[in-house]
């Protein structure tokens, strides 16, 4: 079935730092891919998404890459803040009413 | 503007029991969606309207039903309640024009013993 898989699980950077987070996806017919950000105890919100008729999208300091060929899409974040320290789910939407979330990525950013 | 709420933000129920989430949203947007969050498995589609008077299963509807009477309001359902489906539920709304974005709620943590 459908699948989205996000790596890594954890990921710790020193504040300055730039993070990555890979995922992949399974649907080729997949053509929205949305990043949502979750603090700790609220719900997820977007961050940043990337249709499938664009390679790449930047917001400050937030950036995102997609590899249609490849299945492949990224979130970069540059000079991290500890405020930045939150879960990061991407997720693949294939133009209906179902989103694919993967396993999410738990950011830590050490001051 | 408060977007998207929900009540309780936490129950505990013993196994068997039933009760009833609700979730109001009032952005008027057309599309609703439950979601549960467990460790590891990211967010996963229970059910989902598009509309008032309408309801779908997503990808783990089994032990779950959903009304949808109003617009704003989004209800799920548990009968009898089972420590499987101990987790957290997060609503989320969406409008019907423009972007697929969606704005969820703060979440609902439920344990089920």
């Amino acid at each position: 079935g459908e699948n989205v898989e996000q790596h890594p699980s954890t990921l710790s950077v020193q504040e300055g730092d730039s993070a990555v987070i890979k995922c992949t996806y399974s649907d080729s017919a997949s053509n929205y891919f949305p990043w949502y950000k979750q603090e700790l105890g609220k719900g997820p919100q977007l961050i940043i998404d990337i249709r499938s008729n664009v390679g790449e999208k930047k917001d400050q300091r937030i950036a995102v890459t997609l590899n249609k060929t490849a299945k492949h899409f990224s979130l970069h974040i540059t000079e991290t803040q500890p405020e930045d320290s939150a879960v990061y789910f991407c997720a693949a939407n294939t133009g209906g009413f179902k989103t694919i979330f993967g396993a999410g990525t738990r950011l830590f950013v050490k001051a | 503007n408060a977007g998207v709420t929900q009540t309780p933000k936490f129950r505990v129920l013993k196994t068997g029991q039933s009760m009833t989430l609700l979730c109001a949203q009032d952005m008027n947007h057309e599309y609703m969606y439950w979601y549960r969050q467990d460790p590891g498995m990211g967010l996963r589609l229970i059910h989902y309207s598009v509309g008032e008077g309408t309801t779908a299963k997503g990808e783990v509807p089994d032990g779950y039903n959903v009304s949808r009477l109003k617009k704003q309001n989004f209800l799920l359902g548990l009968e009898s309640a089972a420590p499987s489906q101990t987790s957290v539920y997060f609503c989320a709304s969406g409008p019907l024009e423009g972007s697929r974005e969606q704005y969820f709620g703060p979440g609902t943590r439920l344990t089920v013993t």
